[in-house]
């Protein structure tokens, strides 16, 4: 089993749809989480980050973590096409030097 | 936000070769640098860490007699894939973090990624 689980996708979507993606992972002692958008064939680069759990709002992008379900969430709302891209979910036990474990990705397009 | 280039974007070798890839962080000084593989459809893999001025760790699996890096300098570190293989083709991606003082979390910033192709 992976540390980390993602469903790769593809998710397509109108114009101004709300969109949700999601991560479940296995360990206990991740309590950083965090979001990353990848376009093709760059690196990438970090939405937000969400310390142990609970809810954090930047823009139209929203995080939750409910670590007793181990379950982290990120919606769009009002999306864009310019929000087409993959979208990784990523997590450490700590905020120092330890591991990053990301996801596979999902791969949104939003279709105008 | 600070950023991190890597050079070259592309490199097409032939098998047998050593290529050596470079990540620079422009407007910051990192202490920690981390080097990512990524293939088709897959996560980033953390090949290995490297700390300025001290040796790489390296993640299980991964070959450090293959892959050389070197951090010399707070602001470069080079990645060495000697003898590559077709199987080496890959997304190959680093990373740089600069350690603040205080709690949270300290955010690693992404290269655009060197695209590895081994003939």
């Amino acid at each position: 089993q992976k540390e980390v689980e993602q469903d790769p996708g593809p998710l397509s979507v109108p114009e101004g749809a709300i969109v949700s993606l999601n991560c479940t992972y296995s360990n206990s002692a991740f309590q950083y989480f965090m979001w990353y958008r990848q376009y093709s064939r760059k690196g990438p680069e970090l939405l937000m980050y969400t310390y142990s759990s609970g809810n954090k709002e930047d823009g139209r992008f929203t995080a939750q973590v409910d670590k007793s379900s181990k379950y982290i969430s990120l919606f769009i709302r009002d999306s864009q096409p310019s929000d087409s891209a993959t979208y990784l979910c990523a997590m450490s036990r700590s905020g120092g030097y330890q591991k990053v474990t990301f996801g596979t990705g999902t791969k949104l397009q939003v279709i105008p | 936000g600070a950023v991190v280039s890597q050079h070259p974007s592309w490199v097409i070798c032939k098998s047998g070769t050593s290529v050596k890839i470079e990540c620079r962080s422009l407007d910051f000084q990192a202490t920690t640098m981390f080097w990512y593989r990524q293939f088709p459809k897959q996560s980033l893999m953390l090949m290995a860490t490297s700390n300025e001025g001290s040796k790489a760790t390296y993640e299980q699996g991964v070959e450090k007699d293959k892959f050389l890096i070197n951090h010399a300098s707070l602001t470069l570190s080079t990645l060495t894939v000697t003898s590559a293989h077709p199987e080496d083709s890959s997304f190959y991606i680093c990373s740089a973090r600069q350690l603040a003082g205080g709690p949270g979390y300290n955010e690693q910033f992404f290269g655009p990624g060197t695209r590895l192709t081994v003939l």
